[in-house]
């Protein structure tokens, strides 16, 4: 069974600092591995979207990077801004259509 | 990126009384739509995975009676909460399939209070 893990579960930073969320999950095999982000109180936007067959994405100050053997992806963010502040959500899709997330990490950068 | 719009994004309504939440796909089809409830604080739970043209297929402890839903075309699926009570008072999102990158959309997300 696919398990998604999410470090840290908070995470509290200054402005202007570079900053890297870990996911893991417990099966090799997936189809593709998402990041979200979600703001209190709003539905999740979609922040990257890494196939499989991939190893890295990159959105402006934003990248993601997946190792499918160790079962590892990383979003990295650069630069980090007081409007960054949101939770950050890691899902696997293992194949088929339902995808497993993560708990998320909070994240809140002080201006 | 795709955009799945989600309406209302809040309703409140008296206990006793059903609640219909609709999930639109704007630009692209969506074969497959899925419902979540999120508590406070609380990651995602799955509720149901809808299928265009058949019936939905719900998780384990959701009561398919309570939790009607319908995905009727290809870019629209409900969540109708029938006989709402207090304890059915969640924010309810939808999410659906971009089927050519495989990408998952969310729509906004629908607050629902229950009095």
């Amino acid at each position: 069974k696919q398990e998604v893990t999410q470090i840290p579960a908070a995470l509290s930073v200054p402005e202007g600092e570079n900053l890297v969320l870990n996911c893991s999950f417990t099966d090799s095999a997936i189809y593709n591995l998402q990041w979200f982000r979600q703001d209190p109180g709003k539905g999740l936007t979609s922040l990257l979207l890494i196939q499989s067959s991939q190893r890295e994405q990159t959105s402006g100050r934003l990248n993601a990077s997946l190792d499918k053997s160790s079962g590892r992806s990383t979003l990295y963010i650069a630069a980090s801004q007081p409007g960054d502040s949101a939770t950050y959500l890691c899902a696997v899709r293992p194949g088929g259509f339902k995808t497993i997330f993560g708990a998320g990490t909070r994240l809140f950068v002080k201006a | 990126g795709a955009v799945v719009s989600q309406h209302p994004s809040w309703v409140i309504c008296k206990s006793g009384t059903s609640v219909k939440i609709e999930c639109r796909s704007l630009d692209f089809q969506a074969t497959t739509m899925f419902w979540y409830r999120q508590f406070p604080k609380q990651s995602l739970m799955l509720m149901a995975t809808s299928n265009e043209g058949s019936k939905a297929t719900y998780e384990q402890g959701v009561e398919k009676d309570k939790f009607l839903i319908n995905h009727a075309s290809l870019t629209l699926s409900t969540l109708t909460v029938t006989s709402a009570h207090p304890e059915d008072s969640s924010f309810y999102i939808c999410s659906a399939i971009e089927t050519s990158a495989g990408e998952l959309f969310f729509g906004e997300g629908s607050r629902l209070t229950v009095l």
